[in-house]
């Protein structure tokens, strides 16, 4: 079992609609839950990261953890099409430095004008 | 501020051909890492440093190379290039402890074909 599991979708939703993108994990030792967002042909880049279970919010974006489920979420609202982007969650046991990481395979996210 | 910086972008190699592909960040960094990215199988740790002087395998090593003379650079070597190892490549930094820790920042990517 992969330690970290993610829909590769990919997942196709009008603008305007509310987006649900999820992550399940597999060892209860991680600690930070972390969303990268990808476009085509560039380098990941950090959107959010959460500390433990609870919401995250920034803007049209929510960051979800349940620890107890081992599930992760993140939310976006009233989607525009420059959300289209591949999106990555990625978990850590502690924090600091990159070789911890761990990273789902990434959900392809498209934005329907 | 560059950021993180990787070169070349785009690469042709022949198998058995060897290549380094460069990178370097302004940031200070302790922690510099690569990763490959190939469909289906989302980004993979190569190898990482958490410091100059200081290298460790990663998840999949095997045909790579890495040296840290500086904490600005973390070139990473392939030593007999195989089409196994067509790829994009990035490059990733950030600091090595607390709350910025988190903040990973990656390069653009190379992206590295063998036939």
């Amino acid at each position: 079992q992969k330690e970290v599991e993610q829909d590769p979708g990919p997942l196709s939703v009008p603008e305007g609609a509310i987006v649900s993108l999820n992550c399940t994990y597999s060892n209860s030792a991680f600690q930070y839950f972390m969303w990268y967002r990808q476009y085509s042909r560039k380098g990941p880049e950090l959107l959010m990261y959460t500390y433990s279970s609870g919401n995250k919010e920034d803007g049209r974006f929510t960051a979800q953890v349940d620890k107890s489920s081992k599930y992760i979420s993140l939310f976006i609202r009233d989607s525009q099409p420059s959300d289209s982007a591949t999106y990555l969650c990625a978990i850590r046991p502690s924090g600091g430095g990159a070789d911890g990481l761990t990273f789902g395979k990434g959900t392809h996210l498209i934005i329907q004008p | 501020n560059a950021g993180v910086t990787q070169t070349p972008k785009f690469q042709v190699l022949k198998t058995g051909q060897s290549m380094t592909l460069q990178c370097a960040q302004d940031m200070n960094h302790e922690y510099m890492s690569w990763y490959r990215q190939d469909p289906g199988m989302g980004l993979r740790l190569i190898h990482y440093s958490v410091g100059a002087g200081i290298t460790d395998q990663g998840e999949v090593p095997n045909g790579y190379n890495v040296s840290r003379s500086t904490t600005e650079d973390f070139p990473l070597r392939l030593l007999s290039a195989a089409p196994s190892q067509t790829s994009v490549y990035f490059c990733a930094s950030s600091y090595s402890q607390g709350i910025d820790g988190n903040t990973i920042y990656f390069g653009e990517g190379s992206w590295l074909t063998v036939v």
